[in-house]
């Protein structure tokens, strides 16, 4: 079965810092990959998916940007950030290229002061 | 636009009481739904899905979800629940590529 890591589990960063976070995949190959930002009271917010490798589709504007250099490789980035943009976000891979059902990471706390 | 609108965003029952969690969305093609559930602490995971056949599907932990289509519902239910079962839960509905998620409900159940 599947496996997400996500790193790292807490971040604090003041304004105007840059951002990386890190999710990697295990136990599948060719996954469709997403970051899903979760805040109470909102749901889970689509912010990224990827089919492939180098190939990225945003689905809200704002601050952020996401990467894929490697297939089983999935990186959520901004240059500077926003104190908006703190937040749980939630790494996922689809299964077997089903419709929809996904596999989540642990998920990753960021507290921008 | 796919979206998908879960009314009840908390809701506080006691042990052994019917749950009913409200679930409608919006897509204009073929759905596939699903219910996801995130225990305290844990990982969201899969409660039940629906891709086609049943309307009505048995998920894990005696949860089960009906697909109406003709009221673009797909509610969860549990005819007794357990104070285990304090999570949030979340209704999702496919679009190309991607899954669309509700705003979830918070379930709290009392001993």
């Amino acid at each position: 079965s599947q496996t997400i890591h996500q790193w790292p589990a807490t971040l604090v960063q003041p304004v105007g810092s840059p951002l990386s976070l890190e999710c990697t995949v295990e136990g599948t190959s060719n996954p469709n990959l997403y970051w899903y930002r979760q805040a109470a009271g909102r749901g889970l917010q689509l912010l990224f998916y990827s089919v492939g490798i180098g190939q990225i589709s945003s689905e809200v504007p704002q601050n952020l940007s996401a990467s894929r250099p490697q297939d089983r490789q999935f990186i959520l980035s901004s240059k500077k950030l926003l104190l908006s943009d703190s937040g749980f976000y939630l790494c996922a891979s689809n299964r077997d290229r089903v419709a929809g059902e996904l596999f989540f990471g642990e998920g990753s706390r960021l507290t921008v002061l | 636009a796919q979206s998908v609108s879960q009314h009840n965003h908390h809701v506080i029952l006691s042990e052994a009481a019917s749950l009913e969690l409200g679930c409608n969305y919006s897509y204009g093609g073929t759905v596939n739904l699903f219910w996801y559930v995130q225990y305290p602490g844990q990982h969201l995971q899969l409660l039940l899905k629906y891709f086609s056949g049943d309307p009505l599907v048995k998920g894990i932990k005696g949860f089960e979800a009906e697909f109406i289509k003709s009221k673009f519902s797909f509610n969860l239910r549990k005819p007794s629940v357990q104070w285990s079962d304090t999570a949030e839960y979340f209704c999702a509905v496919n679009a190309p590529d991607k899954l669309i998620f509700g705003t979830g409900t918070r379930l709290q159940v009392f001993p």
